[in-house]
């Protein structure tokens, strides 16, 4: 399967605790981002990487979530103690630079805090 | 503020019937509108733009300036259509960041 991969799929952490996702994008995309989406819900922006700068991030990114593209491949989305409305399914898409109209999209990990 | 308004979550019709998914939407400038659709257990994935104006599947979409939307439509709707569809905008601003609507559940029925 060359599309957009993340890891993991399910995440069940306490409430407090740290969890790392991650994202691998098709391997010529040089765009990356992020979504969050919650029941009954549109997908909704977090954040927004160009090769590995991040050049975009929504108000819904607290200082407790934080995301990279170290080398312009991979990115990780960490957050931080954990909170229950947190819970959501994490999306990650990618999409080439003169067609970043269509973005690529992965499966999604789905965050449960309990 | 850019905001994407999709009124009905759900929407049942049997095979064969006329479809229209609604879809309006809220932004100053000149955005970009596009359909995305999953279908049951697949991922999210990009059915058309507005840009483009083709026909896949058989759906259609109009940007409509005036009434500010971009419903999409299918004149003989088919069981594999059933899935979730969302309705999303980008800015000319964005970097191509996507505002997408709640989505609406289609369900044709034999």
């Amino acid at each position: 399967d060359t599309g957009v991969s993340q890891d993991p799929r399910h995440k069940i952490t306490k409430r407090g605790q740290n969890v790392t996702f991650r994202c691998d994008p098709i391997s010529e995309h040089n765009r990356l981002y992020w979504y969050r989406q919650t029941l009954g819900q549109g997908p909704e922006f977090l954040t927004y990487f160009q090769n590995e700068a991040q050049l975009e991030k929504s108000r819904l990114l607290s200082d407790r979530f934080s995301a990279e593209r170290p080398k312009g491949s991979f990115s990780t989305l960490e957050i931080q103690r954990t909170e229950q409305g947190d819970s959501a399914m994490y999306l990650c898409a990618s999409s080439l630079g003169d067609r970043a109209y269509e973005q690529y999209f992965g499966p999604g990990t789905r965050l449960t805090v309990t | 503020a850019q905001r994407v308004t999709q009124p009905e979550k759900l929407l049942s019709v049997f095979k064969g019937a006329p479809v229209e998914l609604k879809c309006n939407y809220s932004y100053s400038g000149s955005p970009e509108l596009f359909w995305y659709v999953q279908y049951s257990r697949q991922r999210l994935q990009l059915l058309l733009r507005h840009i483009s104006r083709e026909s896949i599947k058989g759906f259609t979409a109009d940007l409509n300036k005036g009434e500010t939307s971009f419903h999409l439509k299918k004149p003989f709707a088919q069981e594999e259509d059933s899935a979730m569809y969302y309705c999303a905008l980008r800015s000319g601003t964005s970097y191509g960041k996507l505002t997408f609507g709640q989505g609406t559940i289609l369900t044709v029925h034999p």
